[in-house]
């Protein structure tokens, strides 16, 4: 079984500057996907950014980048240049690239504000 | 149409009455999701449907009855519901990978339930 694990249950960023959201995971699995979906106040879940396991080169999504480090198991999200808008909840999340009925295990969610 | 539709937004419903949530995709996935959200919780999946046929079941309450009648819908039909069922429902579809593994999944805007 997978489990996802995000320790930070808060935290807050000045607008225009950047912050990183953290997020471990643990699989015996070799071949996955992992994610961030971001949940806003209008709760429309929404992806951020996906990671493919056999790919070493982090994921970048405008001003969204991971850090996916495999041996450590570990999938941090970066957010450069904060805004508002990116006031929302934000789960990581991994999927079994192998097999039928992928299913998604979250993390618990981090909520995230952006002061102005 | 890039976008998971539901209806309706929002749903208030008595423990005796009988009522349906909509989930509507054209984006050709072949595989549907049935979740659960209760406030700042990551969503709990209920259902799976794979090329139409009910894949997964999480051993939910057969209060909720799940329904695809064709590749684009997804019904969810409500029978006698507790007041600890209110909760965000959250619809998702996948697009294949090849088989019956799929690639991420992207949610619809929910429908909020109330039950009295």
């Amino acid at each position: 079984a997978q489990t996802v694990t995000q320790s930070q249950p808060e935290m807050s960023v000045q607008e225009a500057e950047t912050v990183t959201l953290s997020c471990t995971y643990d699989t015996s699995e070799n071949n996955y996907y992992l994610f961030w979906y971001k949940q806003p106040p209008s709760r429309q879940m929404i992806l951020v950014i996906r990671q493919e396991a056999y790919k070493q080169q982090n994921a970048t999504e405008n001003r969204f980048s991971v850090n996916f480090q495999k041996a450590a198991k570990s999938f941090s999200l970066k957010i450069s240049d904060s805004q508002l808008g990116d006031t929302a909840m934000y789960f990581c999340a991994f999927m079994k690239r192998s097999g039928a009925n992928s299913k998604l295990t979250f993390g618990k969610g981090i909520t995230l504000s952006v002061r102005p | 149409d890039t976008e998971v539709t539901q209806t309706p937004k929002h749903l208030v419903m008595g423990m005796t009455n009988k009522k349906s949530l909509k989930c509507e995709q054209h984006m050709g996935h072949r595989a549907m999701y049935w979740y659960k959200q209760k406030a700042k919780k990551p969503p709990e999946l209920m259902f799976v449907y794979s090329y139409e046929k009910l894949s997964i079941n999480e051993s939910v309450p057969s209060r909720f009855s799940p329904e695809c009648p064709n590749s684009s819908l997804l019904n969810l039909h409500l029978h006698a519901l507790q007041p600890e069922d209110s909760a965000l429902y959250l619809c998702a579809s996948s697009p294949p990978a090849g088989g019956t593994t799929y690639n991420e999944q992207f949610f619809g805007p929910g429908t909020r339930l109330t039950v009295l």
